[in-house]
């Protein structure tokens, strides 16, 4: 079974952009999440999605937001880029609605500069 | 609120050595409690797990961890290091009342000397 695959893996990007990440889950597996990694914070919860609908969002402004698709595929768009969103965007995907385990991609290295 | 402490940022210990790295967590019920470990350029990887019962939970690459509620801490233990457990660990607590969510320490990075 293929794992979490997310693309693209590096990106740079200048302030002011947008961009789009994207998460294909294990296959059977109906919930996805998002996560933000930085150095000395940590993983951040960003939101999580089961069947199309957002069930959770962390403390993001809303430059951030996110979507899935009925095939379970994520996206997670982050709009009018600043320095401070360079991080790994982690997803992770899970089988059923409560997450007990989470699978989680290599994530995205993203660079503003 | 809701919250993971790792306090140690970086340890370094020498193969072979025993492990413990430590975890403690703020959290209104008794919580799912994790431990993931992550390579250079890799995403998060399960090592174990604890939801109820046995305090003390066994997990992938001979590691371990103990649950103590009194100390709202869940320590995760490995009596002989190999060069590969290089790597950073993260402690994290999952959503028990559908909140759906993780809560993640900020990880301890283990450096293993030959």
């Amino acid at each position: 079974k293929a794992g979490v695959t997310q693309t693209p893996r590096y990106l740079i990007k200048t302030r002011g952009q947008q961009v789009t990440l994207s998460c294909s889950p294990i296959s059977g597996h109906r919930s996805v999440s998002w996560y933000q990694q930085t150095p000395g914070q940590g993983l951040q919860f960003l939101f999580e999605y089961f069947s199309e609908t957002q069930r959770n969002k962390g403390n993001f402004p809303g430059r951030f937001s996110g979507r899935q698709f009925s095939n379970s595929r994520s996206e997670m768009n982050v709009s009018t880029l600043e320095l401070g969103d360079s991080a790994l965007y982690l997803c992770a995907s899970s089988q059923g609605p409560t997450n007990e385990k989470l699978f989680f991609g290599s994530g995205t290295q993203l660079s503003v500069l | 609120a809701q919250s993971v402490t790792q306090p140690d940022i970086h340890i370094t210990v020498s193969e072979g050595a025993s492990l413990e790295l430590r975890c403690n967590y703020s959290y209104g019920a008794t919580p799912y409690l994790f431990w993931y470990v992550q390579s250079p350029g890799q995403g998060l990887q399960l090592l174990l797990k604890y939801f109820s019962g046995d305090t003390l939970v066994q997990g992938i690459k001979g590691f371990e961890a103990e649950f103590k509620r009194s100390q709202s801490s869940f320590n995760l233990r490995k009596p002989s290091v190999h060069w590969s457990d290089a790597a950073e660990y993260f402690c994290a607590v999952g959503a028990t009342s559908g909140t759906y969510k993780y809560i993640f320490g900020t990880g301890t990075r283990l450096k293993v000397l030959a």
